[in-house]
């Protein structure tokens, strides 16, 4: 089984600049999640996916981050502008359903902002 | 509010040796924890999970304890080795019961 894909692996942008991170999840999973992650710290919810409906951004900076899951299965994630405290991992995990199930997540996009 | 923590943000221990990480929780209508670890430049990677209606489960040289009444997770690694260094975190179900919440994290390091 192929595990959860994400693009790039690595960005380095300047404040202000906007950017892009992709994701696909694990075939068949209906719910996916995008989670930042700081350095040194757990990572954290931004916005969960079920099919292509949201079911939960209440931690997403909506001002300046947006996502979307056209067709219930790629997912996008964008930063305009991006800002210093922007940086960290960005990653996107999967799951079979919601709540009692595992999450797979895949490697991130490591974003840094200069 | 929910949160989850960890006792301690490192661990170093001898290759063999068994090692215990805890963590605390703090909304006692959580129902369901993971423990996951992640190695450097990777993901979280899923080690095991506990439903609270158990307290205890075991897997390939892992076990979680669940203590419900001092709202206490740890994971136990049994025959430590080199390959399990990494950093190890607790998550739990919110209170929507739709996604996970997680912890600082604890750094094992494995020495041969």
């Amino acid at each position: 089984e192929a595990g959860v894909a994400q693009s790039p692996r690595y960005k380095i942008i300047e404040k202000r600049q906007s950017v892009a991170f992709w994701c696909n999840p694990i075939s068949g999973h209906a719910t996916l999640y995008w989670y930042q992650q700081i350095l040194g710290q757990g990572p954290k919810l931004l916005i969960q996916f079920q099919n292509n409906g949201v079911v939960d951004d209440s931690q997403l900076p909506k001002d300046r981050f947006s996502a979307e899951r056209l067709k219930g299965v790629d997912s996008t994630l964008k930063i305009q502008p991006a800002k210093l405290e922007d940086s960290a991992v960005y990653l996107c995990a999967s799951s079979s359903g919601q709540g009692y199930s595992p999450l797979h997540f895949g490697n991130g996009t490591r974003l840094t902002v200069t | 509010g929910e949160s989850v923590g960890l006792h301690l943000p490192t661990l170093s221990v001898q290759e063999g040796d068994n090692s215990i990480i805890n963590c605390a929780y703090s909304n006692s209508a959580s129902d369901y924890f993971i423990w996951y670890k992640q190695e450097s430049g990777k993901g979280p990677q899923f080690i095991i999970d506990i439903r609270s209606n158990m307290d205890k489960r075991q897997g390939q040289r892992v076990t979680v304890l669940l203590n419900k009444t001092v709202k206490h997770l740890s994971l136990q690694i049994a025959a430590t080795q080199p390959g399990d260094s990494a950093v190890y975190f607790c998550a739990e179900l919110n209170q929507a019961g739709t996604a996970l919440i997680f912890g600082k994290g604890t750094t094992l390091s494995v020495s041969s």
